[in-house]
């Protein structure tokens, strides 16, 4: 099986901009959550979709959105983006309750 | 909420010495625990998880943990260190929020260094 993919693997943006990340998640999985890692603040939940539906949120402002389409891929936006934007983004998938399997992330450098 | 504390960000071995990662965990309902390791570049790979049932979980490249509910903890240990086992190791809980899913959270992360 196939793991979970996530385009692209690396992007500079500027301050300002907007972008949007892509993941595909295990095929048959229906939760694809995504995460964001800093050195200083480690690895913080953003937000879980299932089924094309966002089930919750981490404590993010409102730039970072997200969407889940009908075969489950899932895109996160994150508009006006800031210095501080700059991070490894992980989308997770997962077929139930438990374990969640990760990609490789993508690296965002804003400048 | 629940949380996890790992306790010490650099822990290094000599290759073949016993590895020891600790995890302290917080939780007010019985927690579903996680182990998961990062090489440099990479995303997060899992090592084993603690759900219900044996309390010994076994997992890959030699890895276990024991979940020891009296104390909240989950300890990473492995017997013997090998150079590839270099990496940043995360311990983690699931959040869980009813039918509205489950969330990670992550501990600090632990490097580990391994010498020969």
């Amino acid at each position: 099986k196939a793991g979970v993919t996530q385009t692209p693997r690396y992007l500079i943006k500027t301050r300002g901009q907007q972008v949007t990340l892509s993941c595909s998640p295990i095929s048959g999985h229906r939760s694809v959550s995504w995460y964001q890692q800093t050195p200083g603040q480690g690895l913080q939940f953003l937000f879980e979709y299932f089924s094309e539906t966002q089930r919750n949120k981490g404590n993010f402002p409102g730039r970072f959105s997200g969407r889940q389409f009908s075969n489950s891929r899932s895109e996160m936006n994150v508009s006006t983006l800031e210095l501080g934007d700059s991070a490894l983004y992980l989308c997770a998938s997962s077929s139930g309750w438990d374990e969640q399997y990760f990609g490789p992330g993508t690296r965002l450098t804003v400048t | 909420a629940q949380s996890v504390t790992q306790l010490g960000s650099h822990v290094s071995v000599s290759e073949g010495a016993l590895v020891l990662l600790r995890c302290n965990y917080s939780s007010s309902v019985p927690p579903y625990l996680f182990w998961y390791v990062q090489y440099p570049n990479q995303g997060l790979q899992l090592l084993l998880k603690y759900t219900t049932g044996a309390t010994l979980v076994k997992g890959i490249n030699g890895f276990e943990a024991e979940f020891k509910k009296s104390e909240t903890s989950f300890h990473l240990t492995k017997p013997s260190a090998h150079m590839s086992d270099a990496a940043e190791y995360f311990c983690a809980v699931s959040e869980r929020f009813g039918q509205a899913g489950t969330a990670l959270i992550f501990g600090k992360g632990t490097t580990l260094s391994v010498s020969s």
